[in-house]
């Protein structure tokens, strides 16, 4: 069965901080991975997502960015931490664009 | 604009009683997916349920039951005799084609608490 795992779970950082996520899957080869971000209070919004290693594409713009090292690795990155970057990260996976996407456990951020 | 509509914010019922999430999605392709996700208050994302376009039939599992009505644009969620373990947020989703591929816009959730 394949599994999703992020860390690290929960995160405090001061702004201007360099942040780095991390999220990887088992248990499946060549997934399609993608970053959420929920805000308090707010849906989910997708960040970035990944049909392959080292393809990625980004939704919003903003001083996020994404990397896929490996086959099953999705990192989310910052050199620079903003208040605004506040909130909670989901990486999911699917085996295609259309089917099913299935969320990890997530990491909440709080930006002081 | 809002692609997905979950018009109700908050919706508390009593233990036992059964209850229905609404979701009005909006869209022009003939071909997209629709999906039902529980958020407890781990926050963790569940997957609960996917429609393609093509399938209206409705769908029980449990004590969940879906009614996909494209007439209506809506993908309504009902919990029969709920329990206090329902309690969460509920997202719809729409995944539909776009220069993006195929993503997932989220409603903006329902939170439902389920009382003793």
């Amino acid at each position: 069965s394949q599994t999703i795992h992020q860390w690290p779970a929960t995160l405090v950082q001061p702004v201007g901080s360099p942040l780095s996520l991390e999220c990887t899957v088992e248990g499946t080869s060549n997934p399609n991975l993608y970053w959420y971000r929920q805000a308090a209070g707010r849906g989910l919004q997708l960040l970035f997502y990944s049909v392959g290693i080292g393809q990625i594409s980004s939704e919003v713009p903003q001083n996020l960015s994404a990397s896929r090292p490996q086959d099953r690795q999705f990192i989310l990155s910052s050199k620079k931490l903003l208040l605004s970057d506040s909130g909670f990260y989901l990486c999911a996976w699917s085996r295609t664009v259309t089917d099913t996407q299935y969320f990890g456990p997530g990491t909440r951020l709080t930006v002081l | 604009a809002q692609k997905v509509t979950q018009a109700q914010t908050e919706i508390s019922v009593v233990e036992k009683e059964d209850v229905t999430l609404d979701c009005v999605y909006e869209t022009r392709d003939t071909t997209y997916y629709l999906f039902w996700y529980k958020q407890p208050p781990s926050g963790e994302l569940v997957f609960l349920i996917r429609r393609n376009s093509f399938d209206e039939q409705n769908e029980i599992s449990g004590r969940y039951s879906w009614n996909f009505q494209k007439s209506t644009s809506s993908f309504n969620f009902t919990i029969t005799a709920s329990q206090v373990v329902d309690s969460a947020v509920y997202f719809c989703a729409l995944s539909e084609y776009s220069n993006s591929g195929y993503a997932l816009n989220f409603g903006k959730g329902t939170s439902l608490l389920v009382t003793p």
